[in-house]
């Protein structure tokens, strides 16, 4: 099993632009979050997904779109990057009924 | 509403020394608790997990935590360091059950240095 990609591994955007992060997990899982790591805030929720075809706000959503595209993918968009976007990106699974998550390695994002 | 806080953004420690690396959570309902470790440009990986069976949780390289509910705490520990331990660890809670649907709260993260 692959557990959770993320692509792509890293992105340079400028703001204004646009682009999806695109997260896929190979365990049946049936949670999926988005998370942004910055240094010394740890792990924030933007998104989480509790189950195909359901979506919820995190602590953090203000500037992203969220889309559960069947069990296995879970996107994340940035309309119109900002600066305050830049960031590490991590997409976590969870089997329903256990409490860990498991999680991909991350997109490192620069907007400029 | 869940937080978690670790003491100690930095901690070093040399090779063969005690590891210990705090964390106070506060939850008004029975806690699920977490540690992860993230290597540098890696993700994060499960370290261990107390999920209300016993209070002393081992986990994978040695580590181990101890919930102690009167102190609110789930502190982090590892008798003897390794070069290899060197990363940033995160400790993390969850609700046992309820609507949050797993989701984590993270603290600020810890960053353990290991000096030969």
């Amino acid at each position: 099993n692959a557990g959770v990609t993320q692509t792509p591994k890293f992105q340079v955007l400028k703001t204004g632009q646009s682009m999806t992060l695109q997260c896929a997990q190979d365990m049946n899982h049936n949670s999926m979050y988005w998370y942004r790591q910055d240094p010394g805030m740890g792990l924030r929720l933007i998104y989480y997904s509790a189950s195909e075809g359901t979506t919820d706000k995190g602590e953090v959503p203000n500037g992203y779109n969220v889309s559960r595209l069947n069990k296995r993918e879970f996107s994340l968009r940035l309309e119109s990057a900002a600066p305050s976007q830049t960031s590490v990106y991590f997409c976590a699974s969870r089997r329903t009924g256990e409490n860990e998550q498991y999680f991909g390695p991350g997109t490192r994002l620069t907007v400029t | 509403a869940q937080s978690v806080t670790q003491l100690g953004s930095h901690v070093s420690v040399s090779e063969g020394a005690l590891v210990l690396l705090r964390c106070n959570y506060s939850s008004s309902v029975p806690p699920y608790l977490f540690w992860y470790v993230q290597y540098p440009n890696q993700g994060l990986q499960l370290l261990l997990k107390y999920t209300s069976a016993a209070t002393l949780v081992k986990g994978i390289n040695g580590f181990e935590a101890e919930f102690k509910k009167s102190e609110t705490s789930f502190h982090l520990t590892k008798p003897s360091a390794h070069m290899s331990d060197a990363a940033e660890y995160f400790c993390a809670v969850s609700d046992a059950g309820g609507t949050s649907y797993g989701k984590l709260t993270f603290g600020q993260g810890t960053i353990l240095t290991v000096h030969p």
